[in-house]
């Protein structure tokens, strides 16, 4: 099955900075890559996705950027805000594959 | 996007009893769900795959007859947790895909149901 890390766990910056946060997968048929906020004790949602025939997708604040030689995808966050603290997921999907397999988690503060 | 309910939101049972949490697709047809797991501080880990029709697939470690799986529409996914125990605590989620609309990729989740079996 997939492997799939998540880097840093916790991640603390001050408002205005940016935010990356690394997910490292291991199936290489893996060929679409999501990533998932989700507020306390609220469903995930997907903020941002990329597909394997591409290297990178931006949305206002957010991007991420897939390396898929390497085997891993960043999402990219500029100019934090207090309301983007939350828990960010990678979940890299293989080809075949229904379901999403969710990373570890990255817990974001962004202080004020 | 397309929308996923789910009821109850939250649900305190005693030990022994039986649980009955309903997954539905309002506005798109879903010939499979996905029912995933969450205790605090961690990732949501996949339960099973319900399917429309026929048998659930379950993971690995999931025990079939204890999480009773049930997808008798293709709207309707119902997860009963049977002969509930404390450790049965936790957060289900359910998700799904509409293979039909213009985002086949996107998994769209339910706001969750939070069990307490004391």
């Amino acid at each position: 099955g997939e492997n799939v890390e998540q880097h840093p766990s916790t991640l603390s910056v001050q408002e205005g900075d940016s935010a990356v946060i690394k997910c490292t997968y291991s199936d290489s048929a893996s060929n679409y890559f999501p990533w998932y906020k989700q507020e306390l004790g609220k469903r995930p949602q997907l903020i941002i996705d990329i597909r394997s025939n591409v290297g990178e997708k931006k949305d206002q604040r957010i991007a991420v950027t897939l390396n898929k030689t390497a085997k891993h995808f960043s999402l990219h966050i500029t100019e934090t805000q207090p309301e983007d603290s939350a828990v960010y997921f990678c979940c890299p999907r293989p080809t075949g594959r229904r379901a999403l397999t969710f990373g570890s988690g990255t817990r974001l503060q962004v202080q004020p | 996007g397309a929308v996923v309910s789910q009821h109850p939101s939250w649900v305190i049972c005693k030990s022994g009893t039986s649980v009955k949490i309903e997954c539905r697709s309002l506005d798109f047809q879903a010939t499979t769900m996905f029912w995933y797991r969450q205790f605090p501080k961690q990732s949501l880990m996949l339960m099973a795959t319900s399917n429309e029709g026929s048998k659930a697939t379950y993971e690995q470690g999931v025990e079939k007859d204890k999480f009773l799986i049930n997808h008798a529409s293709l709207t309707l996914s119902t997860l009963t947790v049977t002969s509930a125990h404390p450790e049965d605590s936790s957060f289900y989620i359910c998700s799904a895909r509409d293979t039909s609309g213009r985002n086949q990729e996107t998994q769209y989740f339910g706001p969750g149901t939070r069990l307490l079996v004391l």
